[in-house]
């Protein structure tokens, strides 16, 4: 069974701290990707990373950093939160060898409030 | 630019029923994949179902098939027999080049006992 596994659930954090979002997978993928969830919006993509070291802006990546330093994890980075940023975290990973499966494997998600 | 539409913020069947749910989408591309992907409240999100667009026929798993009408943009899935553990938030996506999902807006799916 494909596992990815986030740090939190809920975290509330006040403006202007610096998060991290910690996100692990065990399949040994080498993508992995970080989404924003809000209500009417759906998911979208903060950032993407195809490899170690390797990172991608997504459609809305202002105010959010990454890194990937190990295959099996990838952090999402608020610098200096806002309360703008308040929403659902998802991780999720796929991999690059099954050309015709593409499938993204979630992780639970993380909750994030700034007040 | 790729985009997914669900109309449909909210949808309500009754127990044992069939529901369609509708998805609509833009791409310049020949060759990708769609998806239907079922959250759960407070559980992680899973795949339901996948179509590849040069397949003409339509993906089925199970209870869960899907209407693909590539003129159209258009690809709805259909839950027969429903029932109460089907209740999620269902999002369609398509595949956006080298492995990037876009997503729609979601419909919420309520399961009347």
């Amino acid at each position: 069974d494909v596992k990815v596994t986030q740090s939190s659930r809920y975290l509330v954090k006040r403006t202007g701290e610096k998060v991290f979002l910690e996100c692990v997978q065990d399949m040994d993928h080498e993508n992995m990707f970080w989404y924003r969830q809000d209500p009417g919006l759906g998911l979208r993509l903060i950032y993407f990373s195809y490899d170690v070291k390797m990172k991608e802006k997504g459609d809305i990546p202002e105010g959010y950093s990454v890194s990937r330093e190990k295959k099996e994890r990838f952090s999402l980075i608020l610098e200096s939160a806002s309360t703008n940023q308040t929403s659902m975290y998802l991780c999720a990973s796929s991999s690059s060898q099954s050309w015709t499966s593409y499938e993204q494997y979630f992780g639970p998600g993380t909750r994030l409030t700034v007040t | 630019a790729q985009t997914v539409t669900q109309s449909q913020p909210e949808m309500s069947v009754q127990e044992a029923e069939t529901v369609t749910l509708s998805c609509t989408y833009d791409t310049s591309e020949s060759d990708y994949y769609l998806f239907w992907y079922k959250q759960p409240p407070s559980r992680q999100m899973i795949l339901v179902i996948r179509q590849e667009a040069y397949k003409q026929q339509n993906a089925t798993e199970n209870r869960f098939s899907v209407n693909f009408q590539k003129a159209a943009k258009s690809f709805s899935l259909k839950i027969s027999d429903s029932q109460l553990g089907d209740a999620a938030m269902y999002f369609c996506a398509l595949i956006q080049g080298a492995q990037k999902l876009v997503f729609g807006q979601g419909t919420r799916l309520t399961i009347n006992p």
